[in-house]
């Protein structure tokens, strides 16, 4: 119950398309839903979240969709670009913040140019 | 604002020996995080200090790995003795917080032969 999905392990997209991230979680007292990006040697960062009250939430290129009753959330990539190259990490937790947080295995993205 | 600091960056160890991670936090963050990352997985949070006491340690193997923040600041894990398993990215992660965004170091390499 405390894992979260993540697919698909890798990706690969062409500059200037969408990449879509889908993550699956079967725990109902997760309440946050973070997006961690990692570029190689460097450790996570938080990119964009999101709470179950919402559907929906874009910050630039970058959304989160969430359907709450499939317990499904999911990242999109508008305009792709070579520099979102990385591995991204979904996440969980119970109440927001950075406390009991559940890593989803991570889908390493490249852009080609 | 200085970032967290982790060293060594990378360590190569045979097993049954043992090593130690360090990490100093944001300054001001009273939440302290250790994570195991193995390889093509995301990161497990091994331990959660908050302040000099521990929050979580649900899923760190005590028979092995210890860990201690004294004086609420600076951080060490200890794994004593290693195992081949044991290979992976140590990362530390420190928040305002337990409910504020976590920021990560750029982690710790140990292979273990």
């Amino acid at each position: 119950q405390q894992q979260v999905k993540q697919s698909p392990q890798s990706l690969i997209v062409q500059k200037g398309g969408i990449s879509i991230i889908n993550c699956a979680y079967e725990n109902t007292a997760f309440d946050y839903f973070p997006w961690y990006q990692q570029f190689p040697g460097k450790g996570p960062a938080l990119l964009i979240a999101i709470r179950p009250d919402v559907s929906e939430k874009k910050e630039g290129r970058f959304t989160i969709s969430f359907n709450k009753s499939a317990k499904q959330f999911s990242l999109h990539i508008m305009d792709s670009q070579p520099g979102d190259s990385a591995t991204y990490f979904c996440a969980a937790n119970p109440q927001g913040g950075s406390e009991k947080l559940v890593f989803g295995k991570g889908t390493k993205l490249t852009v080609n140019p | 604002e200085a970032g967290v600091a982790q060293s060594p960056r990378y360590k190569i160890i045979e097993k049954r020996q043992s090593v130690a991670f360090w990490c100093n936090p944001i300054s001001g963050h009273a939440t302290l995080y250790w994570y195991q990352q193995i390889l093509g997985q995301g990161p497990k949070l091994l331990i959660q200090f908050q302040n000099n006491g521990v929050v979580d340690d649900s899923q760190l193997p005590k028979d092995r790995f210890s860990a201690e923040r004294l004086k609420g600041v600076d951080s060490t894990l200890k794994i004593q003795p290693a195992k081949l398993e044991d290979s992976a990215v140590y990362l530390c992660a420190s928040s305002l917080t337990g409910r504020t965004e976590a920021f990560f170091g750029q982690g710790t390499r140990l292979t273990v032969v």
